[in-house]
């Protein structure tokens, strides 16, 4: 079966300092993958995606980036966090099933001080 | 611009049942999704709907008129584990999904 991972689940960083989450799924191969932030009171907010290594596609204009090193590999990185960025950031994979269903990592509790 | 509204809050009462609905307005349709959300988890996912009408999975179900860009959310025979968040999302044209910010519902004893 699939499964999805992220980590650190919890850091508390401050202003300035640089970022790195990591995200890695097994199970599968070539999977769709995708970085959400999630604020408090609102929706999702797609950040990056990847349909394979190397290609990223960047939604939000912001000092964030993605990487997708290895097929099954998706990292979230910012060289100087911001207090903006503090958030719940979650890690997908589309599922292939006809619906294409998001399946998430346990999600990093980011707080930027 | 692309919008998903569903309400911000709902309290329901343990077995009683509780609709909670979502209005979407998105550049094109293909498909829309419920997710829950616990406090402090990732979303998983609860239902999937494309064609009108009501799809049922144990105590939920899920209604879609794309006529009127609706949908809603049915739980039955509610249970305290059932208090979490809901999520509404929308794929769009380009098949992108679009998020509602989620309905906390609260489920008193």
């Amino acid at each position: 079966s699939q499964t999805i991972h992220q980590w650190p689940a919890t850091l508390v960083q401050p202003v300035g300092s640089p970022l790195s989450l990591e995200c890695t799924v097994e199970g599968t191969s070539n999977p769709n993958l995708y970085w959400y932030r999630q604020a408090a009171g609102r929706g999702l907010q797609l950040l990056f995606y990847s349909v394979g290594i190397g290609q990223i596609s960047s939604e939000v204009p912001q000092n964030l980036s993605a990487s997708r090193p290895q097929d099954r590999q998706f990292i979230l990185s910012s060289k100087k966090l911001l207090l903006s960025d503090s958030g719940f950031y979650l890690c997908a994979w589309a599922g292939t099933s006809d619906s294409g269903e998001l399946f998430f990592g346990e999600g990093s509790r980011l707080t930027v001080l | 611009g692309q919008n998903i509204d569903q309400p911000t809050e709902m309290t329901a009462t343990e077995g009683a049942i509780v609709q909670i609905n979502c209005t979407y307005q998105t550049s094109g349709f293909n498909g829309l999704f419920w997710y829950q959300q616990h406090a402090g988890e990732a979303p998983t996912f609860l239902s999937y709907n494309v064609l009108d009408g009501l799809e049922e999975k144990g105590r939920f179900s899920s209604f879609l008129s794309r006529s009127k860009g609706y949908s809603y959310l049915l739980l039955k025979e509610l249970q305290m584990k059932d208090s979490a968040s809901y999520l509404c999302a929308v794929k769009d044209s380009n098949y992108q999904l679009i998020w509602g910010a989620g309905t906390k519902l609260i489920i008193k004893p």
